[in-house]
């Protein structure tokens, strides 16, 4: 499972900048999710996509949050203009199809100042 | 729905003692049920997950059972050892427009006292 890259580890943004998460899931995995993550907390889903297309984005907000998953290239999440309370790790992970086990990366810390 | 409950959410035991976590789902239609453990400041690794048409599944220390009538399902760790601490998260495979997506449990953090 070390297969899943992300990229920054860590990530300091001022507020208002926007902040761009890469995520290269395990070579021939079609299936990315990502999951956000607050110190002591769980793993709150966001998106979840195949290549070019977004599945579910229950768990995104509208507005400022965004996901892709190119037919080449990582997966990316862009938040704009973050906020203090964007400031969490974030999680992708991918499978090679539904329902079999996910990989996850080793997240990207993002924080706000 | 789009639940899955976890309890306890800490957990210490004596080293050598056994552990249980319980997850119960909402969601009649999931079928595969993984198990992750996260140590401080690391990814979730996959340690263990079972899929709906089995009861129970063994790897050396860990088990998993399942009860898909109740919707519940545990993980139980035997001979716990201090490199068992971490926290630990159920997830559920939960079926939403025709595709499934994994939603996790709130995790439980489990110390193992030497």
């Amino acid at each position: 499972n070390a297969g899943v890259m992300q990229n920054p580890r860590h990530l300091v943004r001022r507020r208002g900048q926007e902040a761009r998460l890469r995520c290269s899931p395990v070579k021939g995995h079609s299936h990315v999710y990502w999951y956000r993550q607050l110190p002591e907390e769980g793993l709150k889903f966001m998106v979840y996509l195949q290549k070019e297309n977004i599945i579910d984005e229950s768990g995104m907000p509208k507005e400022r949050f965004s996901a892709e998953f190119p037919k080449e290239g990582p997966s990316i999440l862009r938040i704009q203009q973050v906020v203090r309370g964007d400031s969490a790790a974030y999680f992708c992970a991918s499978s090679s199809s539904e329902n079999t086990e996910a990989f996850f990366g080793q997240g990207t810390r993002l924080t706000v100042v | 729905g789009e639940n899955v409950e976890q309890h306890p959410s800490t957990l210490s035991v004596q080293e050598g003692d056994s552990a249980v976590i319980k997850c119960t789902y909402s969601d009649s239609a999931s079928n595969y049920f993984p198990w992750y453990k996260q140590e401080l400041g690391k990814r979730p690794q996959l340690i263990i997950d079972i899929r709906s048409n089995v009861g129970e599944k063994k790897d050396q220390r860990i088990a998993v059972t399942l009860n898909k009538t109740a919707k519940h399902f545990s993980l139980h760790i035997t001979e716990t050892q201090p490199e068992d601490s971490a926290v630990y998260f159920c997830a559920a495979s939960i079926l939403k427009g025709g595709t499934y997506k994994y939603i996790f449990g709130t995790g439980t953090r489990l110390k193992v006292l030497a």
